[in-house]
């Protein structure tokens, strides 16, 4: 079985501070790792994600996270956060071949970027 | 990037009518398709698994007969909610899997159904 843990579900940070969502993972094999956004009302968009090779991954709108293999997690970080990116945040995990196993989500975690 | 298009947005319906929502694939073949439904403030409950041309896959606890979900081409799933009623009520997003690569998937972009 696999799973996902996002242990917070709630973060704040001021406009301008770095930010870190938390994202821990447990899978049989190797993981592929993804982070999706959600704003009100929408469905998910697509961050970045994890496949192989080097553990730092960066996305879109200056997003990055890093696989810590021995931590079994994949915290998405912002060096300097804005107002926009306020919404909600999914971890996801999948185990890594080429069959159509279903992903695992987090329970979510909701980022508020205070001006 | 790839993009993945879920009709209608919002519908609202009347008690034991029913509701057919599409997910289409845009720009890549997906054999593929997922649908989760969302509750208020909470994570993505996985519905079911379609796989075109073959009967999807349901997860515990999800009414077949109740969500009827057809995946009849590469790139179109649809999930219909038959006899609808209030409980039925919620945010329901699809996601295609691309055939290529890792098979990486994609999202629409959510349908709120309400149910009167």
């Amino acid at each position: 079985a696999q799973s996902v843990a996002q242990p917070e579900d709630q973060v704040n940070v001021a406009e301008g501070n770095p930010l870190t969502v938390k994202c821990t993972y447990s899978v049989s094999g190797n993981p592929y790792l993804f982070w999706y956004v959600q704003y009100p009302n929408r469905g998910l968009q697509f961050l970045l994600k994890y496949i192989t090779g080097d553990n730092l991954v960066k996305g879109s709108y200056g997003f990055e996270a890093e696989f810590n293999k021995s931590q079994t997690s994949f915290h998405l970080k912002k060096p300097s956060a804005l107002v926009s990116d306020s919404a909600l945040y999914f971890c996801a995990v999948r185990v890594a071949n080429f069959g159509n196993e279903k992903l695992t989500f987090g329970t979510g975690t909701r980022l508020t970027i205070i001006p | 990037g790839a993009v993945v298009s879920q009709h209608p947005s919002r519908v609202i319906c009347k008690s034991g009518t029913s509701v057919k929502i599409e997910c289409r694939s845009l720009d890549f073949q997906a054999t593929t398709m997922f649908w989760y439904r969302q509750f208020p403030k909470q994570s993505l409950m996985l519905m079911a698994t379609s796989n075109e041309g073959s009967k999807a896959t349901y997860e515990q606890g999800v009414e077949k007969d109740k969500f009827l979900i057809n995946h009849a081409s590469l790139t179109l799933s649809t999930l219909t909610v038959t006899s609808a009623h209030p409980e039925d009520s919620s945010f329901y997003i699809c996601s295609a899997r691309d055939d290529r690569g890792v098979g990486e998937a994609f999202f629409g972009q959510g349908t709120r159904l309400t149910v009167v």
